[in-house]
């Protein structure tokens, strides 16, 4: 099994609709991320959060929301989908030591179309 | 400015070919620098990474920073159509309160 896993994969959904996508992780990290990739553009970070009691805005927060429900669970909110939130979304985790590179573990994807 | 930039390409060489990534970055505090690797429809896995300036060799593949000129590079040797994807580079401070900055991906087909 997959030790990142998001559902939904794909999503299509309409202008206004609320959306959440999920993120569960079986690899025991603390630190948990949500990024959107568009073409041109690259890997953008939504939000992060690096325990179960912390969460910080990314660079790209506005018009999302998260909820970090337990360790392993993380999830992304769009509250009013708007067509250019568009985008393949990617949930990550990381579990920092001190001299690490904090490398992150990415799930699969959910490619989201509003319309 | 983004702390970390990377050229997107796309790159286009042939089977066998010796390939030259390369990203730029303006954070002298950076630390750490990795290149990740992305398959169509997959998300990115960690392919190197480097601590400091230097070199570091994994079979076809050499990471390079250079921190004098804030310089990072992935060369790839013998290139194969199986290495054809988006090679994203990373870097990150030390220490515990700072999370990773990605280039913008430069996407990489080997031709048969």
């Amino acid at each position: 099994d997959a030790d990142v896993t998001q559902t939904p994969r794909n999503r299509i959904t309409k202008t206004g609709k609320r959306i959440m996508l999920e993120c569960s992780q079986t690899k025991g990290h603390d630190r948990m991320y949500w990024y959107r990739q568009d073409p041109g553009l690259g890997l953008r970070l939504i939000y992060y959060s690096f325990d179960v009691k912390d969460i910080n805005k990314g660079e790209i927060s506005d018009g999302y929301s998260v909820s970090r429900q337990a360790q392993a669970k993380f999830s992304l909110s769009l509250e009013s989908a708007i067509p250019n939130q568009t985008a393949l979304y990617f949930c990550a985790t990381s579990d920092y030591m001190a001299g690490s590179t904090d490398t992150q573990y990415f799930g699969p994807g959910t490619r989201l179309t509003v319309l | 400015q983004k702390e970390v930039e990377q050229d997107p390409g796309p790159l286009s060489v042939p089977e066998g070919a010796i390939v030259s990534l390369n990203c730029t970055y303006s954070n002298s505090a950076f630390q750490y620098f990795m290149w990740y690797r992305q398959y169509s429809r997959k998300g990115p896995e960690l392919l190197m990474y480097t601590y400091s300036s230097g070199n570091k060799e994994d079979g076809r593949f050499t990471a390079q920073v250079d921190k004098s000129s804030k310089y990072i590079s992935l060369f790839i040797r013998d290139s194969q159509p199986s290495d054809s994807a988006t090679y994203l580079c990373a870097s990150r401070r030390g220490g515990s309160n700072y999370k990773l900055t990605f280039g913008k991906g430069t996407l990489l087909t080997v031709n048969p």
